[in-house]
């Protein structure tokens, strides 16, 4: 079955430090790639995705996240982060035959301390 | 403005009492779904719907149900909660089932269980 890692569950940074979030997945096909956010008591919305084409891509709020097809990876970056940042970055999948069915990750809780 | 609601926002029952969890989208969005959040598991499809009167479960329906009688509805309705049930719902929308496209949340629905 499809899967979604996401080994950091919680990060805590200092404003203008650099953010890199981790992404794994395991599917050997074809995947789309997607990277979510939360703030503190709202909905999800997208940052940014990946489906063909340049492996890095850059979304909204100057995050940007690479696909490393060898990897199996799409890490999250930005290279500065702010107060603002502090909330839960989902990275979900969807992939193969199931491919309107997406699949999250478990999360991770950025925090940034100003 | 192009969205996704739900209602209510936040409910306390108890074991038992039969409740419904309405979802609305304005986009004419062909696929809808149901997540729920917990803490450590990100977000787990509960049930999905391709078009109208077309749902199917995804990875965790037991206890719930759905149904699409138009486009823009998809209602949860749980017919006898239990303290297990207790957790953060976000219903959420797309285009269509195509892999690339932006799926769309809904403010979530705190549900706690007594």
């Amino acid at each position: 079955a499809q899967s979604v890692s996401q080994h950091n569950h919680h990060v805590i940074l200092s404003e203008a430090a650099s953010l890199e979030l981790g992404c794994n997945y395991s599917y050997g096909g074809t995947v789309n790639l997607f990277w979510y956010v939360q703030y503190p008591g709202q909905h999800l919305q997208l940052l940014l995705k990946y489906f063909s084409g340049d492996p890095l891509v850059k979304g909204i709020k100057g995050f940007e996240a690479e696909f490393i097809k060898s990897k199996f990876s799409f890490n999250l970056r930005k290279p500065s982060v702010q107060w603002s940042d502090t909330a839960e970055y989902f990275c979900a999948v969807n992939a193969g035959d199931s491919s309107y069915k997406l699949i999250f990750g478990s999360g991770t809780r950025l925090l940034v301390r100003p | 403005e192009a969205q996704v609601t739900q209602n209510p926002r936040y409910l306390i029952t108890v074991t038992g009492k039969k409740l419904t969890v309405t979802c609305s989208q304005n986009m004419n969005h062909e696929y809808m779904s149901w997540y729920r959040q917990d803490p450590g598991l990100g977000l787990r499809q509960i049930y999905y719907s391709m078009n109208v009167e077309v749902t199917d479960k995804g990875d965790v329906p037991e206890g719930y149900k759905v149904s699409r009688k138009e486009k823009r509805n998809f209602p949860l309705i749980l017919e006898s909660p239990s303290p297990n049930q207790t957790s953060l719902y976000f219903c959420a929308s797309r285009p269509s089932i195509g892999p690339t496209e932006t799926q769309y949340f809904g403010p979530g629905t705190r549900l706690l269980v007594l």
